[in-house]
């Protein structure tokens, strides 16, 4: 079985300050890793995801995320954030075996970016 | 642009009624999912689809069926719903290929008075 621990519901920071949401995953097996994020009244967008290779990567509007395999973690950073980044962000991990790619999702770390 | 279309934004129902979601993707994706989410308890999934006319139980089924008789629609039937099944309802869909990230729809917000 695998899971993903969000530990922090909410994380509120100041405009154009760093920001981390952590991200941690238990799996018997190797996995496949994803951060949604969830703008208000909307669904969710995948931002990036880690599949193999460098271990750090990046989204198009400047988050990165890096995997480490001995902690298990894969958490979600900005160097300055924005008003517009305000949202809620899902971590994911789904397995690599056969049959189907069971995806389990976090319970989401809610940004709040305070002007 | 591609995308997932849920066909209601808000729904209002009444206890007993039998609520029918639906889902329609226009990507020519495998797979479909159906997930409800809830505050503090994230996304689970309720039912998924392969491909057309197949389904599998995901993790809470219990209340819900669904149907997928072409490739593009993914419907969720409540068959007689209940207050606890008030929630957001997300659809997604994913190529045949594990590695792929889902794309959602905007989801329904779903309230059983």
């Amino acid at each position: 079985a695998q899971s993903v621990t969000q530990l922090d519901s909410q994380v509120p920071v100041f405009e154009e300050a760093p920001v981390e949401l952590r991200c941690n995953y238990s799996s018997s097996v190797s996995v496949y890793l994803f951060w949604y994020v969830q703008y208000p009244n909307q669904g969710l967008q995948l931002l990036l995801k880690y599949l193999s290779g460098s271990t750090l990567v990046e989204s198009i509007n400047g988050f990165e995320a890096e995997f480490n395999k001995s902690q298990t973690s894969f958490h979600l950073r900005k160097p300055s954030v924005h008003i517009s980044d305000t949202a809620e962000y899902f971590c994911a991990v789904s397995d690599r075996t056969g049959g189907y790619q069971k995806v389990t999702f976090g319970t989401g770390t809610k940004l709040q970016v305070i002007p | 642009d591609v995308k997932v279309t849920q066909s209601s934004r808000y729904l209002v129902k009444r206890t007993g009624e039998k609520v029918f979601l639906e889902c329609v993707q226009d990507m020519d994706h495998e797979n479909m999912f159906w997930y409800r989410q809830d505050p503090g308890l994230g996304l689970r999934l309720i039912y998924f689809s392969y491909d057309v006319k197949m389904k599998e139980k995901g993790d809470i089924p219990e209340g819900y069926s669904v149907s997928r008789e072409k490739k593009e629609r993914f419907s969720l039937i409540l068959e007689s719903a209940s207050t606890n099944q008030t929630s957001m309802y997300l659809c997604a869909s994913r190529p045949g290929t594990r590695n792929y990230g889902y794309t959602f729809g905007s989801g329904t917000r779903l309230t059983v008075v």
